[in-house]
């Protein structure tokens, strides 16, 4: 089956630097790799996601990149708010599933 | 407005009562899921449904059951609780479609069993 790694497990950056999460999958044949954020005591939402034939997406202060050969896909977040301090999960599409990654907690320190 | 509603928000109770978590969606979408999660922990897939009298076991053994009698309903079922069974429970669903599988997640039941 699909297995999804995600890294790091925490990150810890300064307000207004930059911060990347990593995540590798191991089965080809998925296409569709989404990103969840989770704030405290709230539900997971999707905020971007990247479809197999596409390299590179952005939304403002978000983006996300896809090497389909290497089998990863990576978030980028610019100028870091208090409000992205929350839990990011990866995920690729398998068998009609989400498989997710195990979670980064990202926390921004003023 | 189009969502997904997940009753009781919380719940405490003891160990060996019989417990259903609700949950129903407006979105139209045929597939639903649910999920355990410790609070800001891994997601971990329990069961899941492609349409109407489908159910499949997800990843994580779990001594729950569930039903889907209707499309938009899809209930969560504890014959006996324990204490191990305390967590939260996300119902999410999603359009299915190959490649597009965004899910859109409930608030979650948060259940403590003591």
């Amino acid at each position: 089956g699909e297995n999804v790694e995600q890294h790091p497990s925490t990150l810890s950056v300064q307000e207004g630097d930059s911060a990347v999460i990593k995540c590798t999958y191991s089965d080809s044949a998925s296409n569709y790799f989404p990103w969840y954020k989770q704030e405290l005591g709230k539900r997971p939402q999707l905020i971007i996601d990247i479809r197999s034939n596409v390299g590179e997406k952005k939304d403002q202060r978000i983006a996300v990149t896809l090497n389909k050969t290497a089998k990863h896909f990576s978030l980028h977040i610019t100028e870091t708010q208090p409000e992205d301090s929350a839990v990011y999960f990866c995920a690729a599409d398998w068998a009609q599933k989400l498989v997710f990654g195990q979670g980064t907690r990202l926390t921004i320190n003023p | 407005e189009a969502d997904i509603y997940q009753t009781p928000r919380y719940l405490v109770i003891g160990t060996g009562k019989k417990i259903t978590l609700e949950c129903s969606q407006t979105m139209g979408h045929d597939k639903m899921y649910w999920y355990q999660q410790d609070p800001g922990m891994e997601l971990h897939l329990i069961h899941y449904s492609y349409g109407v009298n489908s159910t499949e076991k997800g990843d994580l053994s779990s001594e729950s059951t569930v039903s889907r009698i209707r499309t938009e309903h899809f209930p969560l079922t504890l014959e006996s609780a324990r204490p191990s069974h305390t967590s939260q429970y996300l119902c999410a669903s999603s359009l299915g479609a190959s490649g597009y599988n965004e899910q859109f997640f409930g608030p979650g039941t948060r259940l403590t069993v003591l």
